[in-house]
């Protein structure tokens, strides 16, 4: 089976301070990706990775940035966290095939005080 | 730009009644669509997905879709629920034309729940 791990499944952070959500995945896929999750909006992209050090933008990226640097790993960094990015966010990976699917973590549930 | 709508936030249902929640996604391309699910405080798992060839999808746990193109809807059913389908249900949608990205676009998202 697929696994994706996410480095917490609860954290409190304060205001002003990096952030660092990792996320590793076993099964050597090319594409991974960041999502926050808000009640009512669904799932949004942050950034996503198709390869070791490549990244491109998703739909919401400002405050946040990423590092790919081995292939099974991608971290999301809140350079300064603030508290609008009290939320879940989700990892996600997937072979390079369009019709495959999209792997998820269990989450992470940030607050920022 | 493409948009997936869920026109349900919540949909209450009693226990062993019938549900649809409902998908309709904005394309003029092919797409392939996907339902997610995802139970309470866990990640999302995929439920079922259409990719081509039949427009009715199933998965192993009694829930099915049905791809229509001309209302370029992808509506998830269910003939009678379970207390265990409360969740909640994520449609997606990635355009056939896409790059190898593997980008997905989802929808706001329904909470299922059902009731005993």
């Amino acid at each position: 089976d697929v696994k994706v791990t996410q480095s917490s499944r609860y954290l409190v952070k304060r205001t002003g301070e990096k952030v660092f959500l990792e996320c590793v995945q076993d099964m050597d896929h090319e594409n991974m990706f960041w999502y926050r999750q808000d009640p009512g909006l669904g799932l949004r992209l942050i950034y996503f990775s198709y390869d070791v050090k490549m990244k491109e933008k998703g739909d919401i990226p400002e405050g946040y940035s990423v590092s790919r640097e081995k292939k099974e790993r991608f971290s999301l960094i809140l350079e300064s966290a603030s508290t609008n990015q009290t939320s879940m966010y989700l990892c996600a990976s997937s072979p390079p095939a369009r019709t495959d699917t999209q792997y998820f973590g269990p989450g992470t549930r940030l607050t920022v005080l | 730009a493409q948009s997936v709508t869920q026109l349900d936030s919540q949909v209450p249902v009693f226990e062993e009644a019938p549900v649809e929640l409902r998908c309709n996604y904005s394309s003029s391309v092919s797409v392939y669509l996907f339902w997610y699910v995802q139970y309470p405080n866990q990640g999302l798992q995929l439920l079922l997905k259409y990719l081509s060839g039949s427009t009715l999808v199933e998965s192993i746990n009694g829930f099915e879709a049905e791809f229509n193109k001309s209302q370029t809807s992808f509506h998830l059913r269910k003939p009678s629920v379970h207390i265990s389908d409360t969740a909640e249900y994520f449609c997606a949608v990635r355009p056939g034309w896409s790059s190898n990205t593997g980008k997905l676009i989802f929808g706001q998202g329904t909470t299922l729940q059902v009731k005993p």
